[in-house]
């Protein structure tokens, strides 16, 4: 079966805490993004990754790191310098860069 | 800069009606457009798009969008709107390889309500 997915479905962070979020496709998709979803604003772009060992920031980059040191999988790191981290994070991936972005279930993260 | 809108936050409609999603985008170069829906909770799915070709785009769950380069618009539309079709829709826009930015853009969404 197909797809992208992420886990877990809901996460829970600490104040000072440092929490990653996992996506994985076994799409064979070269490029993979992370975005976040608040209320009212659509998707703002996190961090994306065209090819393996790279990527590169989005709009919203500050207080969140990245790796893709595999094809399959792209986390991402919600760091304790993100003051405002509560929201809705999906993954998604596609063939290319410029080809259609397919998104996987989300994770919704919250604050204690 | 790019962007796109959404000007309608919530659209209602009776069920076996036509249902119209309105898109308004700006876009340096050629524009690919996008329709997305989200259902509670869940992550986007891809319902269609445009890139190049005939104006009216048909896409899954009996959706089309129509393609209007002198309005710069990208409005989606059914002929009867189902309950089911009460979601969240998005449209997305990004320039073609000649532009300038190739990063998506999504717009706010809107909520669509689709009463019995």
């Amino acid at each position: 079966d197909g797809g992208i997915t992420q886990s877990p479905k809901y996460l829970f962070r600490k104040e000072g805490q440092n929490v990653t979020l996992s996506c994985e496709q076994n799409l064979n998709h070269d490029a993979m993004y992370w975005y976040r979803q608040d209320p009212g604003q659509g998707l703002r772009l996190i961090y994306y990754s065209q090819i393996v060992n790279d990527f590169q920031k989005g709009d919203i980059a500050e207080g969140y790191s990245v790796s893709r040191e595999k094809k399959e999988s792209f986390p991402l790191t919600v760091t304790s310098a993100q003051k405002n981290p509560t929201a809705f994070y999906l993954c998604a991936s596609s063939i290319g860069e410029w080809e259609t972005q397919y998104f996987g279930p989300g994770t919704r993260l919250l604050v204690l | 800069a790019q962007s796109v809108a959404q000007p309608e936050d919530q659209v209602n409609v009776a069920e076996g009606n036509p249902l119209t999603v309105k898109c308004t985008y700006s876009v340096s170069g050629n524009p690919y457009l996008f329709w997305y829906v989200q259902y509670p909770n869940r992550g986007l799915q891809f319902l269609l798009k445009y890139i190049t070709g005939d104006n009216l785009v048909k896409g899954s769950y009996g959706f089309e969008a129509e393609f209007n380069k002198s309005q710069t618009s990208f409005h989606l539309k059914k002929p009867s709107a189902l309950v089911s079709d009460s979601a969240l829709y998005f449209c997305a826009v990004r320039a073609d390889r000649g532009g300038s930015q190739g990063n998506l853009i999504f717009g706010k969404g809107t909520k669509l309500s689709v009463k019995p």
